[in-house]
């Protein structure tokens, strides 16, 4: 089974706070994406990465894609109470299925 | 562009009855679509890839008897659960891959079986 591991699995920070989140696996992607979901709805594609090393910025999110494609990060800089959600990232293992990660949620307290 | 819609967004059956989950793509013709299952607090899970015109490949461990898939159209993806038990209580997303723009979803199903 491939699996897409995402740390952490919970995450409870302070409105205006920073943090990061992690995707990690040991397969090689030819690209990643990362999706957010708020309850009761479908995920929503944030962004796609396909570049080793290669670096987004979507306003206050930033994602990274490891250099050897094997993993990426999200940071959020100022966390809003809008940002609350799960967070998953998602890749395509060659066969057109989504593979998802396991979902790191994702609490802002105001 | 690229919607798909997902109807109905809940329901509540009673245990033995079937229920019948409709995934529309509103302006592109989709040849295959997704079905995934989330169950509270957790990632989506791939249950099937429904083929138009062909069987649906399940992924392992997903009853095909119990989770019919028909996909008759280039538009339209039907997922019905069959004789529903409290335990297939969940929320049902589908997901289709319009021509480069990556994959959208539906806004899901929640599913309560009584």
């Amino acid at each position: 089974t491939q699996l897409l591991e995402q740390s952490p699995q919970f995450l409870s920070i302070q409105e205006g706070e920073n943090l990061t989140v992690y995707c990690n696996s040991s397969s090689v992607f030819s690209s990643l994406q990362w999706y957010r979901q708020e309850p009761g709805e479908g995920p929503v594609l944030l962004v796609t990465v396909v570049t080793g090393g290669e670096v987004k910025k979507l306003k206050r999110l930033t994602f990274q894609f490891g250099d050897a494609r094997k993993d990426s990060s999200l940071h959020i800089t100022a966390a809003q109470p809008g940002d609350t959600g799960l967070y998953l990232c998602a890749v395509n293992f060659g066969n057109e299925k989504l593979t998802f990660g396991t979902g790191t949620r994702l609490t802002i307290i105001p | 562009g690229a919607v798909v819609s997902q109807h109905p967004s809940r329901v509540i059956c009673k245990s033995g009855t079937s229920v019948k989950i409709e995934c529309r793509s509103l302006d592109f013709q989709a040849t295959t679509m997704f079905w995934y299952r989330q169950f509270p607090k957790q990632s989506l899970m791939l249950m099937a890839t429904s083929n138009e015109g062909s069987k649906a490949t399940y992924e392992q461990g997903v009853e095909k008897d119990k989770f019919l898939i028909n996909h008759a159209s280039l538009t339209l993806s039907t997922l019905t659960v069959t004789s529903a038990h409290p335990e297939d209580s969940s929320f049902y997303i589908c997901s289709a891959s319009p021509m480069d723009y990556g994959y959208t979803f539906g806004s899901g199903t929640r599913l309560t079986v009584v």
